[in-house]
């Protein structure tokens, strides 16, 4: 069965620093990946998405993330942070388009002034 | 555009009770997924619905069950509330291939 792993729970980042959030993922195939953001008390946004091709991907609020298939990744990263950002990450993976998505634990992000 | 909307937007309810929660999708959206949200669990698959037909199924007791009528809209239902139900249900609507849109939630305590 297809797996999700984000090993962070929690991550605590200045503002203005960089950021990686890290996800692998435990699936027989390349599957269908994404990045989801989530504040208090509030649905799911989607970041972004990787269905094939060109293995860095952007995404909205200045994300991106990049897949690396020889290490089943697809860490998310932005380059420096605003207070904004801090809320929980999802990852998730479905093995088709219509599948059902799998979520990883999600991992909280807190900016420190 | 709409976006998708629950209601409502929170829940109090007895153990033993039940309780239907409704989720409206994006207009056009014929899917519409359902997914509860616990601190120790995480985000867990309940069903999915499309052009009324349930298909998907996640893990989950009888005791949760679903609906998607012909606009489209959907319901789920909890029959004999446990107190381990209490969680933030998700709902999502999608067209495009894996692009899901979540509603807000809602938010089930139970007493």
């Amino acid at each position: 069965a297809q797996s999700v792993t984000q090993p962070d729970i929690h991550i605590t980042v200045s503002e203005g620093a960089s950021l990686e959030l890290r996800c692998n993922y435990s699936y027989g195939a390349t599957p269908y990946l994404f990045w989801y953001v989530q504040s208090p008390g509030q649905g799911l946004q989607l970041l972004l998405k990787y269905f094939s091709g060109d293995t860095l991907v952007q995404g909205i609020k200045g994300f991106e993330a990049e897949f690396k298939r020889s290490q089943s990744s697809f860490n998310l990263r932005k380059p420096s942070v605003h207070w904004s950002d801090a809320a929980e990450y999802f990852c998730a993976v479905a093995f088709s388009g219509y599948s059902t998505l799998t979520f990883g634990k999600g991992t909280m992000l807190l900016v420190s002034p | 555009k709409a976006g998708v909307t629950q209601t409502p937007r929170y829940l109090i309810k007895t153990r033993g009770q039940q309780v239907t929660l409704s989720c409206s999708p994006i207009s056009g959206h014929r899917s519409v997924s359902w997914y509860q949200q616990t601190p120790g669990q995480g985000l867990q698959f309940l069903f999915e619905y499309f052009s009324e037909t349930q298909r998907n199924k996640g893990n989950f007791p009888g005791r949760f069950s679903g609906r998607q009528f012909s606009n489209s809209r959907s319901e789920m239902n909890v029959s004999t509330l446990e107190l381990g139900d209490s969680a933030l249900y998700l709902c999502a609507s999608r067209s495009d291939p894996a692009q899901a849109f979540f509603g807000q939630g809602t938010r089930l305590t139970v007493v």
